[in-house]
């Protein structure tokens, strides 16, 4: 399978613990793009890079909220002090920019895994 | 503020019909839309997009068209299968800006 994986698909905390989440980018894709979604709404940016470079957040993304991509591969996503308002899904998403159709639309498709739920009691 | 509107939650289509699904943006400043598609328990799958300098875009039984004076746009499937039956997301983007902002989503059920 050579799509974008997300680990743990599914986490469950504690209000206040902290928790990591782990994507694996299609491996050519140089962009890695992050979103939560909550019940009954789409998908909300969060933020993203292109190689090891963080470029661009969201408001969204409070200070308890960080993100890395340490080698320009895969990235974390932690949350640390957990909120019951956190419990969303965080969705993972790569892309190629630059190259081929995407370069002659000046823009790149993002495509997306399958996601992790995370539950805070 | 909803930047980008599917204002139908819902959609039943009777299998082999059409399928349409709207959307209307409000920023002027989106140049490019993308049609995502989504089953339960999975991520969005990218189905279809255009850029603002087209009005429409085909590609096999999926077509968008694009009415920028309107800001709408809508995807049309023909024919309808019991396999399209998802959640349809409409999506835009900016060209300056990676940040894709999308819809709430349109869920289609095509009846067999």
């Amino acid at each position: 399978d050579t799509g974008v994986s997300q680990d743990p698909r599914h986490k469950i905390t504690k209000r206040g613990q902290n928790v990591t989440f782990r994507c694996d980018p299609i491996s050519e894709h140089n962009r890695l793009y992050w979103y939560r979604q909550t019940l009954g709404q789409g998908p909300e940016f969060l933020t993203y890079f292109q190689n090891e470079a963080q470029l661009e957040k969201s408001r969204l993304l409070s200070d308890r909220f960080s993100a890395e991509r340490p080698k320009g591969s895969f990235s974390t996503l932690e949350i640390q002090r957990t909120e019951q308002g956190d419990s969303a899904m965080y969705l993972c998403a790569s892309s190629l920019y630059g190259v081929g159709r995407d370069r002659e639309a000046g823009t790149d498709t993002q495509y997306f895994g399958p996601g992790t739920r995370l539950t805070v009691l | 503020d909803q930047q980008v509107k599917q204002n139908s939650p819902s959609l039943s289509v009777q299998e082999g019909r059409i399928s349409i699904l709207n959307c209307d943006y409000t920023n002027s400043m989106f140049d490019y839309f993308l049609w995502y598609k989504k089953y339960p328990a999975e991520g969005p799958t990218f189905l279809i997009s255009i850029s603002s300098i087209k009005d429409k875009n085909e590609d096999g039984r999926f077509t968008v068209f694009l009415n920028k004076s309107a800001k709408h746009l809508s995807l049309h499937i023909v024919p309808s299968q019991p396999g399209d039956s998802a959640v349809y997301f409409c999506a835009a983007r900016s060209g300056g800006y990676q940040k894709v902002t999308f819809g709430i989503g349109t869920k289609l059920q095509v009846i067999p």
